[in-house]
């Protein structure tokens, strides 16, 4: 089925530096993607989406750029503050009212 | 704006017992979903309600019910808690449907089933 596959791990980088996260998909057609942040005691809120290829979302300094060629969503922001530290989760919309999330990425910023 | 409102913030309970979690909006949102998050497996749906008096299975609706008899309200009842529910549970809501529409999410039940 349609799915996101985010890449293992927690992320630790120092302030400043530059954070990418990978997101692949698995889905028929052309999904909406998403990514979503998760701040400490928080629930989720949308940080961008792209609804087709080529497309790039950007908010807060983030980008990601739906690729169909690589069927990839990468998260990327060039330079890190503390405040960026959260979980951030890809996600598709694989039709039905259903959003598939992906397993989500711990990204601490040390100072 | 309250915005999503869940409650209880936490709960214990004992294997069998049942409980509700509460769920919330005052944005007026059509679209209304229940999902889980467990540590490596990111969120699960559950169920989603696209409006009053509709609501629909998700990914794992296996041991919960829903309804919606109000467009601002969402509950979650656990019909005999299993230690395999302890999870956190978050619920969300939308204008639209989540391909279009931004899903706002609720701060989070964390629940514990002994």
């Amino acid at each position: 089925g349609d799915s996101v596959t985010q890449m293992e791990g927690p992320v630790t980088l120092s302030e400043e530096a530059f954070l990418t996260i990978n997101c692949t998909y698995t889905a028929t057609g052309y999904p909406s993607l998403f990514w979503y942040v998760q701040y400490p005691g928080e629930g989720l809120q949308l940080l961008l989406k792209a609804t087709k290829a080529d497309d790039k979302g950007s908010n807060k300094g983030f980008e990601a750029t739906y690729r169909k060629e690589t069927t990839s969503f990468h998260l990327e922001k060039g330079s890190v503050q503390v405040s960026d530290s959260a979980v951030y989760f890809c996600a598709l919309y694989y039709g039905n009212n259903r959003l598939a999330f992906g397993k989500g990425n711990q990204v601490v910023v040390i100072p | 704006n309250a915005g999503v409102t869940q409650t209880p913030k936490f709960q214990v309970l004992k294997t069998g017992q049942s409980m509700t979690l509460q769920c919330a909006q005052d944005m007026n949102h059509e679209y209304m979903s229940w999902y889980r998050q467990d540590p490596g497996m990111g969120l699960r749906l559950i169920h989603y309600s696209v409006g009053a008096g509709i609501t629909d299975q998700g990914e794992v609706p296996n041991g919960y019910n829903v309804s919606r008899s109000t467009t601002e309200d969402f509950p979650l009842r656990l019909l005999s808690a299993a230690p395999s529910q302890t999870s956190v549970y978050f619920c969300a809501s939308s204008y639209s449907n989540p391909r279009t529409g931004e899903l706002f999410f609720g701060e989070g039940s964390r629940l514990t089933v002994l």
